[in-house]
């Protein structure tokens, strides 16, 4: 069993919709979750940090659900500019900390 | 802005060869890291590392070693490439221990026929 799942899609969905994505995490020591946004044929970045007490940026919203295990990310009055492939990540402290990545939910915005 | 240079773009190498992948980073991050990520399974750690000479397994590390003699400065060596490395390799650096946001490099696509 993989220690971040993730449905791979593809979300199709029209302009100004919101969608949600969901992830679960296996390791119930991990300490922090983020979600990174990756473009077709581009490297990762960082598009916000998850918190316990869930926040927002903008149309985007993060929620973590420590005690089931699951993290999610609602956009809102999706854009064109949305599409992309969206990479859940957990942070596992071993001897040293580890992200540990998803393997992404793809998200296709059409006009 | 951090800025993560990896060498090569696109390689194409053949079985046997041994292949050098090269970063930079020029914002003086103590931590490092290789990655691969192929279809369906995202990114797997290979290996990191958290100052100069210091180098740590990841978790995929067979087939592959690193060498991180300066601190902006980390190589994925692949001793005797095989074609089940084929896939896009991808560097980064954090400057927090806790190493909570990754800046990537562009990656480098490998090709091993």
């Amino acid at each position: 069993r993989k220690e971040v799942e993730q449905d791979p899609g593809p979300f199709n969905v029209p302009e100004g919709a919101t969608v949600a994505f969901n992830c679960t995490y296996s390791n119930s020591a991990s300490q922090s979750f983020f979600w990174y946004r990756q473009d077709c044929r581009k490297e990762p970045k960082l598009l916000m940090s998850v918190y316990s007490s869930g926040n927002e940026d903008g149309r985007f919203t993060a929620q973590l659900n420590r005690a089931s295990q699951y993290i999610s990310l609602l956009i809102r009055d999706s854009k064109l500019s949305d599409s992309a492939t969206y990479l859940c990540v957990v942070n596992k402290k071993d001897s040293s900390y580890k992200l540990i990545f998803g393997s992404g939910t793809r998200l296709l915005v059409r006009p | 802005d951090v800025k993560v240079t990896q060498s090569s773009r696109y390689l194409v190498k053949r079985t046997g060869e041994k292949v050098f992948l090269e970063c930079v980073q020029d914002m003086d991050h103590e931590n490092m890291f290789w990655y691969r990520q192929d279809p369906g399974l995202g990114l797997r750690l290979i290996y990191f590392s958290y100052d100069v000479k210091m180098k740590e397994k990841g978790d995929i590390p067979e087939g592959y070693s690193v060498s991180r003699e300066k601190k902006e400065r980390f190589s994925l060596i692949l001793e005797s490439a095989s074609t089940n490395q084929t896939s896009m390799y991808l560097c980064a650096s954090s400057e927090t221990a806790r190493n909570e946001k990754l800046f990537f490099g562009s990656g480098t696509q490998l090709s091993v026929l």
